[in-house]
């Protein structure tokens, strides 16, 4: 896939603003989708995930919507918090038949005071 | 119980040695994945692990990656002839059988120098 280098797509919110993170996906057949969180220095966490058959899932203060017309997921943080700063990633399963994720590539999310 | 770990959290190598990357999963997990995170990347699959069955290994990047995993517990990713290029974090994973609920490591940070 592309490379983005060493510069990742940074979003800067202020502290109990509402946060938007974008993802575009590859796959139309893509049936299964996630997000994740990366805190530096650790491994990803789980976040929310949506199936393809729906189009908005909510969670504890975050929100995921899935565009299937244009490939387009994105993950709402309401009141973000400092706590919330780190790399946010989605993750899309390509077909029932795979047992893998595929990766994007990140969008760094900074929380100020 | 405990999550997932790997060892060392870092390693620093000479150009051409070799090296093992080793990952605990969760006990009772049967599938474990592994993934290659360059700086300020996405996750990059390299190889899946369920249970009893052939290993799907069609994400490592050269044949001087291998890996290996005992029954359901133990993994190890070895690199042989290690290059500038392989340097990064090496992310272990595993689920309980169901590619959306994997839970990441800490990572182990490789670098050649």
């Amino acid at each position: 896939g592309e490379s983005v280098g060493l510069h990742l797509p940074t979003l800067s919110v202020q502290e109990g603003d509402n946060s938007i993170i974008n993802c575009a996906y590859s796959n139309s057949a893509s049936d299964y989708f996630i997000w994740y969180k990366q805190e530096s220095g650790k491994g990803p966490q789980f976040i929310i995930d949506i199936r393809s058959n729906m189009d908005k899932r909510q969670g504890q203060r975050v929100t995921v919507l899935l565009n299937k017309t244009v490939k387009h997921l994105s993950l709402q943080i309401a009141a973000t918090q400092p706590g919330d700063s780190a790399v946010y990633f989605c993750a899309e399963r390509l077909d029932s038949g795979y047992s893998t994720l595929t990766f994007g590539k990140g969008t760094m999310l900074l929380v100020s005071p | 119980g405990a999550g997932v770990s790997q060892s060392p959290s870092n390693k620093v190598t000479e150009k051409g040695k070799d090296v093992e990357l080793r990952c605990d999963p969760i006990s009772g997990h049967t599938a474990l994945y592994w993934y290659r995170q360059r700086l300020g990347q996405g996750l990059e699959f390299l190889i899946y692990f369920q249970g009893n069955s052939a290993p799907d290994k069609s994400g490592l990047p050269s044949d001087r990656f291998s890996a290996e995993r005992t029954g359901e517990s133990v993994s190890t990713l070895t690199i042989q002839r290690t290059q500038q290029e392989d340097s990064a974090v090496y992310l272990c994973a595993s689920s309980q059988n169901r590619v959306y609920e994997q839970y990441f490591g800490p990572g182990t940070r490789l670098t050649v120098t």
